[in-house]
């Protein structure tokens, strides 16, 4: 059972680039999100979507766009890298009534 | 929005030693959890909490869930080196559609 699969695990970026980060979930979750983590900061929401055909903005949307393509897979898109998106990016999991949230292992962004 | 404050930043201690740390929220939550990040890992969750006043236990890990709802904390008992990691406590309310505000994080490092 993978659980919650991110690619890549890592990249680095020049300022303008574009880039997708992928994400899928195996346990039939209705409920997806997108984080970002920052040194000595805890994990900030980008966006999430409750449930397949829904998405919604979190704490920090600017920048970026996001596509539940169905159940499984929820992507982010950087359309223009910036250096201040350098950051780990995390996608997680889980249902609206469980309140666990099931991470993937994390996708290391540079932009240069 | 809302904001959730964790202390202590880090903690260096030793074998052995128990460990207290803590989260405070200027709203109130219906739903509190602690996770724990390994490094290059997402978080996996080690305790959730559902009801103001309750105490829960997982091994050597105790978690309660203040009674006003705006604080909880976590503590470690007989720490191993294994307990080195990030410890991010999280807060939920109903409105958020299984959304968590994530605190700072608290480093544990434990010398042998």
């Amino acid at each position: 059972n993978a659980g919650v699969t991110q690619t890549p695990k890592f990249q680095v970026l020049k300022t303008g680039q574009s880039m997708t980060l992928q994400c899928a979930q195996d346990m039939n979750h209705n409920s997806m999100y997108w984080y970002r983590q920052d040194p000595g900061m805890g994990l900030r929401l980008i966006y999430y979507s409750a449930s397949e055909g829904t998405t919604d903005k979190g704490e920090v949307p600017n920048g970026y766009n996001v596509s539940r393509l169905n159940k499984r897979e929820f992507s982010l898109r950087l359309e223009s890298a910036a250096p201040s998106q350098t950051s780990v990016y995390f996608c997680a999991s889980g249902t609206v009534m469980n309140t666990e949230a099931f991470f993937g292992q994390g996708t290391r962004l540079t932009v240069v | 929005g809302q904001q959730l404050n964790q202390s202590p930043q880090s903690m260096f201690i030793q074998e052995g030693e128990d460990v207290s740390m803590n989260c405070t929220s200027s709203s109130i939550f219906n739903t509190w959890l602690w996770y724990k990040q390994d490094p290059g890992e997402g978080p996996v969750l080690l305790i959730a909490l559902y009801k103001a006043g309750e105490l829960t236990s997982n091994g050597r890990l105790t978690a309660q869930f203040g009674i006003t709802r705006k604080d909880s904390f976590l503590n470690i008992s007989a720490s191993i080196p294994s307990d080195v990691g990030i410890y991010f406590c999280a807060g939920q309310d109903n409105t958020n559609a299984g959304k968590s505000t994530f605190g700072d994080g608290t480093t544990l490092t434990v010398k042998p």
